[in-house]
């Protein structure tokens, strides 16, 4: 399984971001999708998450109305589209691989690294 | 939203020594809490699902334990390697929340 997150960027506060995350190694329409982040020098945060058709999508309350997760499945492509963005965002963010539709993130990229600043 | 909250913040074993951590859920969670391993600089790996289910690889001094909002991940003989922030995660409910962690280190 291999998982590479892509996009990451220093944006100005309001300004809008999309990250990409590509799969590879395993059936990808099989399984949900995450996106997690973390805050310099703090916890993990779940912030995103899609059904293995697009079907469902459920968000954290903190970036509810702003972000949107999507899928491609013919593209074993993951992807966060993040709108309206603040710094508080300011964050590592991790694509994560379901064990298939139960919410364990059996497997994590690397991250890619969001900054909102002005 | 599923409040999850570990304890300690901070953990210091002895090499060889037994360290325990806990996890509790703001309302049941039934058995569907996992926990993750973190080290500096790394992504973090999945250890434990199902409450006490191991992950493929993941030795056998690891152990979990709990159902419903009270939870527990021991580690019986502390190895150098250990040295991490581990995480738990209810994945009951969307959304899915993490503890805040628990750093455990070498006394």
């Amino acid at each position: 399984v291999h998982l590479v997150e892509s996009g990451g960027l220093v944006v100005q506060p309001g300004g809008s971001l999309r990250l990409s995350c590509a799969a590879s190694g395993f059936t990808f329409d099989h399984n949900s999708m995450h996106w997690v982040r973390q805050s310099p020098g703090r916890g993990l945060e779940w912030v995103s998450g899609i059904t293995w058709n697009g079907a469902d999508t459920y968000y954290a309350d903190s970036v509810k109305g702003r972000f949107t997760i999507s899928r491609d499945n013919t593209k074993n492509s993951l992807s966060l589209q993040m709108n309206s963005l603040r710094p508080e965002d300011t964050a590592l963010y991790y694509c994560a691989k379901d064990m298939y539709a139960t919410g364990r993130l059996a497997n994590w990229g690397q991250g890619t690294l969001v900054t909102v600043s002005s | 939203e599923i409040v999850m909250t570990q304890s300690p913040a901070t953990l210091s074993v002895s090499l060889g020594e037994r360290a325990t951590l806990s996890c509790r859920a703001s309302q049941s969670v039934s058995s569907n809490l996992a926990w993750y391993q973190q080290k500096p600089g790394q992504a973090p790996r999945l250890l434990m699902y199902g409450a006490s289910t191991r992950d493929t690889g993941v030795p056998a001094r690891f152990s979990g334990d709990g159902y419903g909002t009270e939870f527990t991940l021991t580690i019986s003989s502390l190895q150098s390697e250990d040295v991490a922030t581990y995480y738990c995660q209810q994945c009951y409910d969307w959304p899915y929340t993490f503890g805040q962690g628990t750093k455990l280190e070498i006394k």
